[in-house]
């Protein structure tokens, strides 16, 4: 039950690409990590922007994707905007057990 | 509309007990787990523990064991956790999750504030 391991902080300009990557996705014994990536704003819950690593709910933008290769996830913002400015957790499901990375913030130049 | 309502902010000294709940409307309360995640001022989130309320079963981070009871009540639709032997560590946001994979809901509760100070 190890924390996932997220960068502290990346930073972007409008327009530009950032990826917030989340090493310790992958379980010894083989299990199914179950990824998610959650968007939380100062003071507000979590939001559910990807899910099962690659997929995105109805009404998040598509300026976010996900990916998952090995033993790291990543999430990629596409097209920078100022209201994305905020905070993002990876998070891994086993079944059993769940954790999350420290988190990133992400800040628009 | 999906919700899950949590109980006000709570004060608590050293070493006492603190009950949280977590009222469910919506959707059927069986059919997703409640997950209880905390988040201390400045930190990161931290995942505690989930309850099944079609069959109570429980499941617990290894940090909790022996200090956190989840339970759920679906007379009323409703969640809890319990931390007990609180210290100021314990001073944070505790968040209820309703979320089963592979299910897209995700809803969480608004979040109820737990100070711990004497």
């Amino acid at each position: 039950q190890s924390a996932l391991t997220q960068p502290r902080s990346v930073s972007g300009s409008p327009g530009q690409s950032v990826t917030i990557p989340c090493t310790g996705t992958s379980s010894a014994d083989g299990a199914y990590n179950y990824v998610s990536w959650h968007q939380q704003d100062p003071g507000k819950a979590p939001k559910l922007i990807i899910y099962d690593a690659n997929k995105r709910p109805s009404g998040v933008p598509d300026r976010f994707s996900g990916s998952k290769s090995g033993n790291t996830a990543s999430l990629t913002i596409s097209g920078l905007q100022a209201v994305d400015e905020a905070d993002y957790y990876c998070s891994s499901y086993t079944g059993r057990y769940m954790v999350f990375g420290g988190g990133t913030k992400v800040t628009v130049l | 509309e999906v919700q899950l309502v949590q109980s006000g902010a709570e004060v608590r000294e050293p070493g006492a007990t603190v009950k949280i709940s977590c009222r469910v409307s919506g959707y059927t309360f069986t059919d997703y787990y409640i997950h209880w995640v905390r988040q201390a001022p400045g930190k990161g989130l931290e995942w505690m523990g989930r309850v099944d309320p079609d069959d109570g079963l429980t499941i617990y981070a290894k940090k909790f064991r022996g200090r956190v009871v989840l339970s759920a009540d679906t007379s009323i639709d409703t969640a809890y956790m319990e931390l007990s032997s609180l210290r100021s560590e314990d001073t944070a946001v505790y968040y209820c999750r309703g979320w089963r994979p592979p299910s897209v809901m995700d809803v969480w509760g608004q979040g109820t504030t737990v100070t711990v100070s004497s």
